[in-house]
C-alpha cells in the first residue's frame, strides 16, 4: 500500500477558491466512496472537514466542499479566509478493514 | 466524545512505546477506536483500531509490531508498539472510528531516543 498523493503546498489571495487533488488507484479511491479530508493546524489535531467523500459534518463551513471522479478525490475551499491557513490531508479506505492518508498539502492564504 | 492520550513521551530504541487513551462522553463498547500518528517527514499515517466484539486491524507495514488493546471497565484503549526506532519518533493521536475519523484526541509527542 502507498500513500495517496498530494501536492505538497497550494498557495491562494483572501476570497479565492483553490482545490487540492488526491489520487489513489483502483484499489482504494477508485473503489470506494470513502474518502474523508482533515484540516490540522500547527499544534492542533485533526478536524474532520469533509466525509463519504462530498458530505459536510454539522458545523464545517460549506465553504468547503468535496468531489470525486475515478482514482481522484478533490478537496474545494471558496472564498479563502486566512484562518484556512493549514495542513490539508485526504484520507481512504483501502479494503481488508485498512485506510490510507495522502502525505497532506500545506495551505498558504497569502 | 472527549479523547485524551497519555504515557511516557520517551522511549529507548528496540523498546516498547505503550500509550493510553481515555474515553469520556462515551462508550468504547461502540464505534471503532483508532491510533493515528503524525511524523515529520510522513504526514499522517494510520497505525490501527480496536472493535470491541470484533478485535482488531492494524496497518500492514506495522502489523508486526502493534498490539491494540482495551480496558472496558476504564473505559480506555491502549496502543503497544515494539523494537521501536528513531523512525517511530511522532505525535501519536487516539480517535473515534475510522474512514472517517470523526473525534481525536489532542496528540501526545514521543520521541525514540537513548
Amino acid at each position: 500500500q502507498s500513500a495517496l498523493t498530494q501536492p505538497a503546498s497550494v498557495s491562494g489571495s483572501p476570497g479565492q477558491s483553490i482545490t487540492i487533488s488526491c489520487t489513489g488507484t483502483s484499489s482504494d479511491v477508485g473503489s470506494y466512496n470513502l474518502v474523508s479530508w482533515y484540516q490540522q493546524h500547527p499544534d492542533k489535531a485533526p478536524k474532520l472537514m469533509i466525509y463519504e467523500a462530498s458530505r459536510r459534518p454539522s458545523g464545517v463551513s460549506n465553504r468547503f466542499s468535496g468531489s470525486k471522479s475515478g482514482n481522484t478525490a478533490s478537496l474545494t475551499i471558496s472564498g479563502l479566509q486566512a484562518e484556512d491557513e493549514a495542513d490539508y490531508y485526504c484520507c481512504s479506505y483501502a479494503g481488508s478493514s485498512t485506510v490510507l492518508f495522502g502525505g497532506g498539502t500545506k495551505l498558504t492564504v497569502l | 466524545v472527549q479523547l485524551q492520550e497519555s504515557g511516557p513521551g520517551l522511549v529507548k530504541p528496540s523498546e516498547t512505546l505503550s500509550l493510553t487513551c481515555t474515553v469520556s462522553g462515551g462508550s468504547i463498547t461502540s464505534y471503532y477506536w483508532s491510533w493515528v500518528r503524525l511524523t515529520p517527514g510522513k504526514g499522517l499515517e494510520w497505525i490501527g483500531f480496536f472493535f470491541h466484539g470484533g478485535g482488531a486491524n492494524y496497518n500492514p507495514s506495522l502489523k508486526s509490531r502493534v498490539t491494540i488493546s482495551a480496558d472496558t471497565s476504564k473505559n480506555q484503549f491502549s496502543l503497544r508498539l515494539s523494537s521501536v526506532t528513531a523512525a517511530d519518533t511522532a505525535v501519536y493521536y487516539c480517535a473515534r472510528n475510522y474512514v472517517p475519523f470523526d473525534y481525536w484526541g489532542q496528540g501526545m509527542l514521543v520521541t525514540v531516543s537513548s
